[in-house]
């Protein structure tokens, strides 16, 4: 499979835990970014890479989510001391160049209790 | 499996019927448009894009129109089947990396 790849699916956990999640780009691809996505609405951006370096960080992040991609290949992002709030679908998407299709992973849905 | 949105715009069709989904962008800047299909459990797919030096793309059972004077994208399905049942996305893209979606439209399709 040579699509975007996520990991876990799911993940429940209990509020004040912190959370990890995985993603992997098309292998091609130097440009990753994240996305939060609640029921009801389109995927809002939270965050891009290209290569290693994290060009820009949304507001919607606050400072208990941080992403990495230390190699520039595949990134993650974590959550510390989650809130219930903190329930969505976190997609990850690449791309090659920067107005090119963005090619979505699975997704990752977080339910905090 | 789970849904990806409980109070969308909701379109209904029969099969075999054409379908139309529509989008209204904000930002008259933007050149590069995207739509996208979401399966429920499942992240955005890839359907079809247009750039704004066109007013019109197709594909394989779809096709874009894009009427920039009313800031306006349409998704047009012919022959919609069992399968096109989903959410439908549009982006919109002014030459960065960001993508701005629309809230998406849930089609419905009837045996």
């Amino acid at each position: 499979d040579t699509g975007v790849s996520q990991n876990p699916r799911h993940k429940i956990t209990k509020r004040g835990q912190n959370v990890t999640f995985r993603c992997d780009p098309i292998s091609e691809h130097n440009r990753l970014y994240w996305y939060r996505q609640t029921l009801g609405q389109g995927p809002e951006f939270l965050t891009y890479f290209q290569n290693e370096a994290q060009l820009e960080k949304s507001r919607l992040l606050s400072d208990r989510f941080s992403a990495e991609r230390p190699k520039g290949s595949f990134s993650t992002l974590e959550i510390q001391r989650t809130e219930q709030g903190d329930s969505a679908m976190y997609l990850c998407a690449s791309s090659f160049k920067v107005q090119e299709t963005q090619y979505f992973g699975p997704g990752t849905r977080l339910l905090v209790l | 499996g789970e849904s990806v949105g409980l109070h969308l715009p909701t379109l209904s069709v029969q099969e075999g019927d054409n379908s139309i989904i529509n989008c209204a962008y904000s930002n008259s800047a933007s050149d590069y448009f995207i739509w996208y299909k979401q399966e429920s459990g499942k992240g955005p797919q890839f359907i079809i894009d247009i750039r704004s030096n066109m007013d019109k793309r197709q594909g394989q059972r779809v096709t874009v129109l894009l009427n920039k004077t009313v800031k306006h994208l349409s998704l047009q399905i012919a022959a919609t089947q069992p399968g096109d049942s989903a959410v439908y996305f549009c982006a919109e893209n002014s030459g960065t990396y960001k993508y701005i979606f629309g809230t998406g439209t849930r089609l419905k399709v009837l045996a």
